[in-house]
């Protein structure tokens, strides 16, 4: 059994659509972590989330993105309207120092 | 310079070579280090913690310096399984959780 689970695995979308990833973490974390891997490059941090709120967010996640935890257990990452360059893979993770990754979820904009 | 660095390979060694990947990280108040195993377009696996006394797990042995900020990882005895990328990734708790990952270095153990 997963211990995160992301869907979808791979959506497809048009440029300037809106696109919402979705992961179900480890029952009982408390901090969560939105990660993304372009293509060929490193993963990079995008924000983490405790306490029902932001705790931190790096200069990626502006004002198109947004991370929402609606039902206390789906934790979601928004983008309101994609870009080509928000193309990549989307890793959701839970840990307070260790962190265990879901599969994530690959993004392609046209 | 960059937060982690490491030199992105690949290695291309015979099964059963000892190979070591070196890493070095630009902030001296970092607190925790870590290996992780990315498998090519899969997530990133935790491989194993790096603690300043060194430790060891099976074939890897891991040891930080943190005067010369560098971390390295050896494996021996390598197995074609072992063939992935490895993530050199640190911890800077001053005011950040989050992780900060090395670009990795390719690992490609040939029969």
């Amino acid at each position: 059994e997963p211990e995160v689970t992301q869907t979808p695995s791979h959506q497809v979308t048009q440029m300037g659509q809106e696109v919402i990833l979705r992961c179900v973490p480890i029952s009982n974390h408390l901090y969560f972590y939105w990660y993304r891997q372009i293509l060929g490059q490193k993963v990079e941090f995008l924000v983490s989330f405790y306490n029902n709120e932001i705790s931190e967010k790096s200069e990626i996640f502006d004002d198109q993105f947004s991370v929402e935890r609606p039902d206390g257990s789906n934790f979601t990452l928004k983008i309101r309207s994609t870009k080509l360059e928000d193309s990549a893979m989307y890793f959701c993770a839970t840990g307070a120092n260790v962190l265990t990754f879901g599969a994530g979820s690959r993004l392609t904009v046209l | 310079r960059k937060e982690v660095e490491q030199d992105p390979g690949p290695f291309n060694v015979p099964e059963g070579a000892t190979v070591a990947f070196n890493c070095t990280y630009s902030n001296s108040a970092s607190q925790s280090f870590f290996w992780y195993r990315q498998d090519c377009r899969k997530e990133p696996k935790l491989l194993m913690s790096v603690y300043s006394s060194g430790n060891e797990d099976g074939r890897f042995t891991a040891q930080l310096n943190r005067a010369s900020q560098y971390i390295s990882l050896l494996i021996r005895d390598s197995k074609l399984s072992d063939s992935a990328t490895y993530l050199c990734v640190v911890a800077t708790y001053t005011g950040r959780r989050a992780l900060t990952f090395g670009s990795g270095t390719r690992l490609q153990v040939q029969p």
